[in-house]
């Protein structure tokens, strides 16, 4: 079993629709990102959390420590949405490297 | 700030090549990475350098070195390429790696295909 899942790993929405994509992590942490690749594209960073909440223009993240579990969420997704989403978490035990999903890739139609 | 920047973004080699990929940050991070990704698969760590001058294994270091340079360079070099490298690397770095509150910044990416 991996440490970190993600789902679902695949998505198709319309535009305008609120998308929740989910990470569960079955590791102490002491930080969870959520990154973003285009086809073909680079990753970029999108969060950095480690409690709570965190909202950057449409885009919502949220953690729970307790649950080991965080959500991303996209509200009035849009077609340049789509793109793989993916979840990584830094160890408590072993800060030096984070540990990816698989990724969610989201496909959002006119 | 160029950020992480790879060369090259695209490769072909025939089995039992060599190459090296490069990477440098402008960011004056202490960490580096080196990463493949293969489809179906989370980004697996290559190999990491916490700081100039020390490197280490990551999760898949076979049939790769890694020389980090200096603070801005890390390169990774395949002496024999085998089909199962046949991936997409990504360089990356972060300002302090015991951090929690650092982010991640990744390259463009290096599609390399071993025929």
């Amino acid at each position: 079993k991996n440490e970190v899942e993600q789902s679902p790993q695949n998505l198709t929405a319309q535009e305008g629709e609120f998308i929740t994509i989910n990470c569960s992590y079955s590791v102490g942490i002491s930080a969870l990102h959520w990154l973003q690749q285009h086809p073909g594209g680079g990753i970029v960073s999108l969060f950095m959390l480690s409690s709570g909440k965190k909202k950057h223009g449409r885009l919502i993240a949220t953690i729970n420590i307790q649950e080991k579990h965080s959500s991303l969420h996209i509200t009035a997704s849009h077609p340049r949405d789509s793109a793989v989403y993916i979840c990584a978490v830094r160890s408590s035990l072993n800060t030096d490297k984070l540990i990816f999903g698989t990724g969610t890739r989201l496909q959002v139609f006119p | 700030n160029a950020g992480v920047t790879q060369t090259p973004k695209f490769q072909v080699l025939k089995t039992g090549q060599s190459m090296t990929l490069q990477c440098a940050q402008d960011m004056n991070h202490n960490s580096m990475y080196w990463y493949r990704q293969d489809p179906g698969m989370g980004l697996r760590l290559i190999y990491y350098s916490a700081s100039e001058g020390t490197t280490d294994k990551g999760e898949v270091p076979n049939g790769y070195n890694v020389s980090r340079l200096n603070k801005r360079e890390f390169s990774l070099r395949l002496e024999s390429a085998a089909p199962s490298q046949t991936s997409v690397y990504f360089c990356a770095s972060i300002l302090d790696r015991g951090s929690s509150y650092n982010e991640q910044f990744f390259g463009p990416g290096t599609r390399l295909t071993v025929l």
